[in-house]
């Protein structure tokens, strides 16, 4: 079985600051890892995703994750943060290909001016 | 191309009635995902279609929930009858056959009274 965990349930930041959002996952298998985003009203998007090769992933608006084996962690960055990307950030693991999603307990990104 | 699509986007009811919720995936996408948010926590897997066949219902609380996939297109969720703890955000999310993208619905917020 897998599990996901998010540690910080809330990370308030002023805009323009860097922020790290903490994912670590447990499974006895190889994982494919995934970054969604939800944005207020709005339904999930994925954000970005990890299923093999390069280590380091990034999304086209400037967040990266990086896949860590060793310290089973897939945490996202992102260098400088804009007032616009206030959601709340779901981590999630799965064991197969179109398989179901194992999700964490997300966190809220308030970015403040 | 139209997105995933959830019906009804809010339903309030008492306890003991029956809902069902609609769920239109993605025009194309032979799987259908099936999830659950409860307030204040993860989002929890439910049930797997694909096609019409139900591939992982392993999520499935209880046999008050029955899910069906008619002619492997839309999908409805039915909880008869209803209790004050099926209350919660049921999310529906499809993706392609062999794809590794799950793009998720905007999602039914449930409120058993």
């Amino acid at each position: 079985a897998q599990s996901v965990t998010q540690l910080d349930s809330q990370v308030p930041v002023f805009e323009e600051a860097p922020v790290e959002l903490r994912c670590n996952y447990s499974s006895s298998v190889s994982v494919y890892l995934f970054w969604y985003v939800q944005y207020p009203n709005q339904g999930l998007q994925l954000l970005l995703k990890y299923l093999s090769g390069s280590t380091l992933v990034e999304s086209i608006n400037g967040f990266e994750a990086e896949f860590n084996k060793s310290q089973t962690s897939f945490h996202l960055r992102k260098p400088s943060v804009h007032i616009s990307d206030t959601a709340e950030y779901l981590c999630a693991v799965s064991a197969l290909i179109g398989g179901k999603l194992i999700f964490g307990q997300g966190t809220e990104l308030s970015v403040k001016p | 191309e139209a997105g995933v699509t959830q019906f009804p986007s809010h339903s309030v009811i008492e306890k003991g009635q029956t809902v069902t919720l609609r769920c239109d995936p993605i025009s194309g996408h032979d799987n259908l995902y099936w999830y659950r948010r409860v307030m204040g926590k993860e989002i929890k897997f439910l049930l797997h279609f694909v096609k019409e066949s139900k591939q992982d219902e392993s999520g499935m609380p209880n046999n008050r929930f029955l899910a069906e996939r008619t002619g492997g297109t839309y999908s409805t969720l039915k909880v008869q009858p209803a209790e004050l703890e099926d209350s919660g955000v049921y999310f529906c999310a499809s993706s392609q056959m062999r794809g590794n993208e799950q793009f998720f619905g905007p999602g039914t917020r449930l409120t058993v009274l």
